[in-house]
């Protein structure tokens, strides 16, 4: 069975500072899709970054950067000096075998 | 180009009653899911079709939902009768990958408050 795990139900931040999502995943796939998603308060989830499970090279855009540790099971996402912008739920989604499930999301709050 | 549109955006309606959302994905996506979100969870898939079909359909409670993707364009979610617990966001995506290894496309979802 798959499952997607973050621990995180809340984080609370003051702006500028880096903050680290965390998730963690369970599948028996060898193939598998990893995905960051945000859902900010007007409700649309936001598609941020797919990973394939044979890519473990971490990855940097702009302030946002993931790190993928397949012996751990792990995918998770930081932000540099947070913005109050950054302010959302994010989700951790692993897809294999045609199905996307997510996690139950952590919701970020970056005060000014 | 225009994004993954559902309506309505917010239904307020009375237990037993009918309801029922539309979708239109995105041109091009032959595959559209349909997901449940309660408040304070992630996403739970309800269905989802690659083009006309329902390939996948496992979490859909049948004795009272019902889906359908006619043309393979757009889709509507129906419930009937509703129930105090179906109060929750549904949530439509929409992807260019038939094998679940793209990203999904979501619309802003349909609010369904059941009194």
């Amino acid at each position: 069975a798959q499952k997607v795990t973050q621990a995180q139900t809340e984080i609370s931040v003051v702006e500028k500072e880096d903050v680290t999502l965390d998730c963690v995943y369970e599948t028996r796939d060898t193939t598998y899709y990893l995905f960051w998603y945000k859902q900010p308060p007007s409700g649309e989830l936001v598609f941020l970054i797919r990973r394939n499970s044979f890519d473990e090279q971490n990855e940097i855009s702009g302030r946002y950067s993931w790190n993928f540790q397949k012996s751990t099971s792990s995918f998770n996402f930081t932000i540099t000096a947070s913005q109050v912008v950054d302010s959302a739920v994010y989700f951790c989604a692993l897809s294999g075998g045609f199905k996307t499930i997510f996690g139950a999301g952590t919701r970020l709050f970056v005060k000014a | 180009e225009a994004g993954v549109v559902q309506s309505p955006r917010y239904k307020i309606i009375e237990k037993k009653q009918p309801v029922a959302f539309w979708c239109n994905p995105i041109s091009g996506h032959n595959t559209l899911y349909w997901y449940l979100q309660n408040l304070g969870q992630g996403p739970e898939l309800l269905i989802r079709y690659e083009n006309e079909e329902a390939v996948d359909d496992s979490q859909l409670p049948k004795d009272r939902f019902s889906a359908e993707r006619l043309k393979g364009v757009d889709s509507t979610l129906k419930i009937q009768p509703a129930e105090l617990g179906d109060s929750a966001v549904y949530l439509c995506a929409s992807s260019w990958s038939t094998a679940g290894t793209g990203e999904l496309f979501f619309g802003e979802g349909s609010r369904l408050t059941v009194l």
